[in-house]
Order: structure tokens, then sequence, then C-alpha cells
């Protein structure tokens, strides 16, 4: 099983400023890696697919980079509506997909 | 529309059994590999069971194996997850969720794209 580990497990950030969270793959997943955004009480919602591409209505604050080993969810300026869990997901090797632990954004 | 829609989560003692639904709409349901990802109470994320699009290969976590089954009945757009032997590490909210596929290998292994539309999802308690 490939462990998706994510880092911090909570971040506070203020208003506008920038926000960067981590994931890490116990083996390379290449780019098969999303981001998923849930608000308390809500449905995940994919944001990022294949480390850097936007979904669907996705704001471009938010931008998706790393491949192998080592990923970054950067939002650039947040916004209310960012805070939130952030997860990382792997699926390169579905049916094993597994999912890191969440990171909780608050505001600062 | 592009939706998913849960049903048949509720209380039930331990070593119960239980149904869930998912009622799919707006995509070529066949078209698509589907999941049940569950997320405990204050938790992240689960993997359960997946299912591929003609029903043919299930695939399940290994906390899972043996007690649940998931299946599909495509004429009627609708995916299900049945669950027995339930005890109380089982509850938690049951997601619907689907991938496309987005290759198949020569030698027939199938890699998925994320997971782009999840159901709402629907609540199992397991308690006596």
């Amino acid at each position: 099983e490939i462990v998706m580990t994510q880092s911090p497990a909570s971040l506070s950030v203020s208003l506008g400023e920038r926000a960067t969270l981590s994931c890490r793959a116990s083996q390379s997943v290449s780019h098969n890696l999303a981001w998923y955004q849930q608000k308390p009480g809500l449905t995940p919602r994919l944001l990022i697919y294949g480390a850097s591409t936007r979904a669907t209505g996705t704001p471009p604050r938010f931008s998706g980079s790393g491949s192998g080993t080592d990923f970054t969810l950067t939002i650039s300026s947040l916004q209310s509506e960012d805070f939130a869990v952030y997860y990382c997901q792997q699926y390169i090797n579905w049916p094993s997909i597994t999912f890191g632990q969440g990171t909780r954004l608050d505001i600062k | 529309e592009v939706q998913l829609v849960e049903s048949g989560g509720g209380l039930v003692q331990p070593g119960e059994s239980l149904r869930l639904s998912c009622a799919a709409s707006g995509f070529t349901f066949s078209d698509y590999v589907m999941h049940w990802v569950r997320q405990a109470p204050g938790e992240g994320l689960e993997y359960v069971s997946s299912i591929t699009g003609n029903g043919g290969n299930t695939y399940y976590a290994d906390s899972v194996k043996g007690r649940f089954t998931i299946s599909r009945d495509n004429s009627k757009n609708t995916l299900y997850l049945q669950m027995g032997s339930l005890s109380a590490e089982d509850k938690a909210v049951y997601y619907c969720a689907r991938s496309e596929i987005k290759d198949i290998t020569i030698s027939g292994v199938i890699m998925i794209g994320p997971i782009d539309v999840w159901g709402q999802g629907t609540t199992v308690i397991v308690s006596s």
C-alpha cells in the first residue's frame, strides 16, 4: 500500500496570505495525485488532478506542483471560503487508492 | 447535471446487515469505475470498495473484505454496497463516487483518473 503523508496536520493563515500544503507518497505515484477540499458537513470536492491540473471550477489561486513522491498545494491569496480540510490522494495504484490524513486550514 | 445520490443509511445493531444504494444520473454510468469511500466521525477519507464499469471486477479494502459486497445495475444506473457483520468501526458517512478510466494497458491493467464526482453521503451508525 502506498502511504500518503500530509504536513502540517493543521495550518493557521491570515486572509490574503499564501498557504502551502505538502503531501508525500511512500513510493512514486508519478503525476497520479489529486487534491480535494472538504468543508464541514459537506462532500469532498476535487480541486487538482494530475498533480497540477485544476479541475473545472477551481479558482486560479489554487496551484499544484510536484511529481514522484513530493507534492505541494499552494493557495496564493487566501479567501474566507478557502478555510477547510484538504486531502491528497494517489490513484496510480488502483484499486489500492489511498488518501492522506488531511490538513486543516484555519483562519489566523 | 451529473449527480450521485446515496440512500439506505441508518442505525443498526452490531452484527446486522445494511444495503446502501447510489443512484447516478447525468452521465453514462457504465463508462465509469465506481467507488465507495467512507469517513468516520471527525476522521479522514477511507477507501472501501470499487467496481469496474461492467461489474466484472470488484475490489475491497482489507477492513471490509469478506463482509461487504459491491455491485451495480447498469440498467438502473445504480450502485450498491451490501454490508454485513457490521461493527462500531463501520460507523461512518459512506460516499458513492466515480472515476473515469484513463487507460487500459496491454497487460489489461486499468488506470483510472481521480474521483471527480462525489455523492452527498449516507450515514451508517452501528450501535446497540
